[in-house]
């Protein structure tokens, strides 16, 4: 069947700009997670979601950051005020549900780059 | 506060020329360990998890081990098809769901 999708694959915008990344999850799986890679450097995990609502948000760096699913399917990771230290691959991961035995399925990712 | 170190960070093999890559974890507490493979440009590939010291997963060319504070992905006869990052990850007993992902290995086996 279909991977994890994310669109688009890449993005410039200037500073100061707003931007919205989607991601669209393997069809079944209720937990949704967004990570950030730096060239590098392993994903560092942002935001966990079980069904509609964010069960974890401690890894998002700041106020600027913010993400949804609103019918437990497809979200989207928002950033406001874009910075240029906000440049990096935004990979999405889905999984049947929220178990350790539950692995990660991760898309493709977006390149965010700022200038 | 979670850790984890993958060594080395980056190594080159012939074909052929078996290898171990290391990923050393400081936790409070493990509920699983993770091995990813990444190429470039694209999103982690699951291979492998672990969850208890003593265990081992084989796939192909490639067997995970864990002991207590470390595990090993040994990688035998790599063909140049191999080449790619390896990741590793930890998930804790801590209640989150999040893992935390090393640095990675770059792996590059030439022909």
């Amino acid at each position: 069947g279909a991977g994890v999708s994310q669109t688009p694959s890449n993005k410039v915008t200037e500073k100061g700009k707003y931007v919205e990344l989607r991601c669209d999850p393997i069809s079944g799986h209720t937990a949704l997670y967004w990570y950030r890679q730096s060239l590098g450097q392993g994903p560092e995990f942002l935001i966990y979601f079980q069904g509609t609502g964010a069960a974890d948000d401690s890894g998002l760096p700041n106020d600027r950051f913010f993400a949804v699913r609103p019918e437990g399917s497809v979200s989207t990771l928002k950033i406001q005020r874009t910075e240029r230290g906000d440049s990096a691959v935004y990979l999405c991961a889905s999984s049947l549900g929220a178990g350790v035995a539950h692995a990660l399925h991760f898309g493709n990712g977006t390149r965010l780059t700022v200038t | 506060e979670d850790q984890v170190t993958q060594s080395p960070e980056a190594l080159r093999l012939q074909e052929g020329e078996s290898s171990s890559l290391n990923c050393s974890y400081t936790v409070s507490g493990l509920r699983g360990l993770f091995w990813y493979r990444q190429d470039p440009g694209k999103g982690p590939e699951f291979l492998f998890t672990l969850y208890s010291a003593g265990e081992e997963k084989e796939k192909e060319r490639l067997k995970a081990t864990l002991t207590k504070k470390e595990s090993f992905l040994h990688i035998t006869a790599p063909k140049p098809e191999d080449s790619a990052t390896y990741l590793c990850a930890v998930r804790t007993h801590t209640g989150r769901r999040a893992l935390t992902f090393g640095s990675g290995t770059r792996l590059q086996v030439q022909p």
